[in-house]
């Protein structure tokens, strides 16, 4: 029963280099999310998606982009990384008709 | 601009007493509402909700008292134990929004001394 998986839980990268969260959810949930932690900040929604092919910007979706080619997989991309991404992401979903998400163990940035 | 808002950073109680944490919101049309525990290096758990044509909702120890007209929403945990040493996060959702677009304070840490 493994839920929403997050890979790798923990990434370092520097400055300008590009990298890919992967997130897989094998609940069959339509809607799906990735948040950042940050101190004093809580968690702010980057990018979500509603569907298979269907994606949409949140909060904070700046340096970020997003796919939803299949129901289970909802990749983050950081196409050129910036010491201000340094973050702790998770990767959330639900069901329709629910407000309560399933997130992930999360994934840890540090970008130097 | 911060539209859900837990002012207290931290917390901290004596194991058996009650905890009470505090969420208010500035968003007249979010109309659900819902508590999030993370413990360090793991995702935030579902912990309770409740809805804006409520005001009171209680699962065992825990009891989410909603005032709408003061925006204010609070969590009561009692009797409070070590194991619920944690962060709390409280979300909202509505106006609208799609179902998995919360929006999070920014948590109170909570400690509870044995």
């Amino acid at each position: 029963n493994a839920g929403v998986t997050q890979t790798p839980k923990f990434q370092v990268l520097k400055t300008g280099q590009s990298m890919t969260l992967q997130c897989a959810q094998d609940m069959n949930h339509e809607y799906m999310s990735w948040y950042r932690q940050d101190p004093g900040m809580g968690l702010r929604l980057i990018h979500y998606s509603v569907g298979a092919g269907i994606t949409d910007q949140g909060e904070v979706p700046n340096g970020y982009n997003v796919s939803r080619s299949t129901t289970e997989d909802f990749p983050l991309r950081l196409l050129s990384a910036a010491p201000s991404q340094t973050s702790v992401y998770f990767c959330a979903s639900t069901e329709a008709g629910a407000g309560e998400l399933f997130f992930g163990e999360g994934s840890r940035l540090t970008v130097l | 601009d911060q539209q859900v808002k837990q002012n207290s950073p931290s917390l901290s109680v004596q194991e058996g007493r009650i905890s009470i944490l505090n969420c208010d919101y500035t968003n007249s049309m979010f109309d659900y509402f819902l508590w999030y525990k993370k413990y360090p290096a793991e995702g935030p758990t579902f912990l309770i909700s409740i809805s804006s044509i409520k005001d009171k909702n209680e699962d065992g120890r825990f009891t989410v008292f909603l005032n709408k007209s003061a925006k204010h929403l609070s969590l009561h945990i009692v009797p409070s134990q070590p194991g619920d040493s944690a962060v709390y996060f409280c979300a909202a959702l509505g106006g609208g929004t799609s179902y998995g677009k919360l929006t999070f304070g920014q948590g109170t840490i909570l400690t509870v001394h044995p």
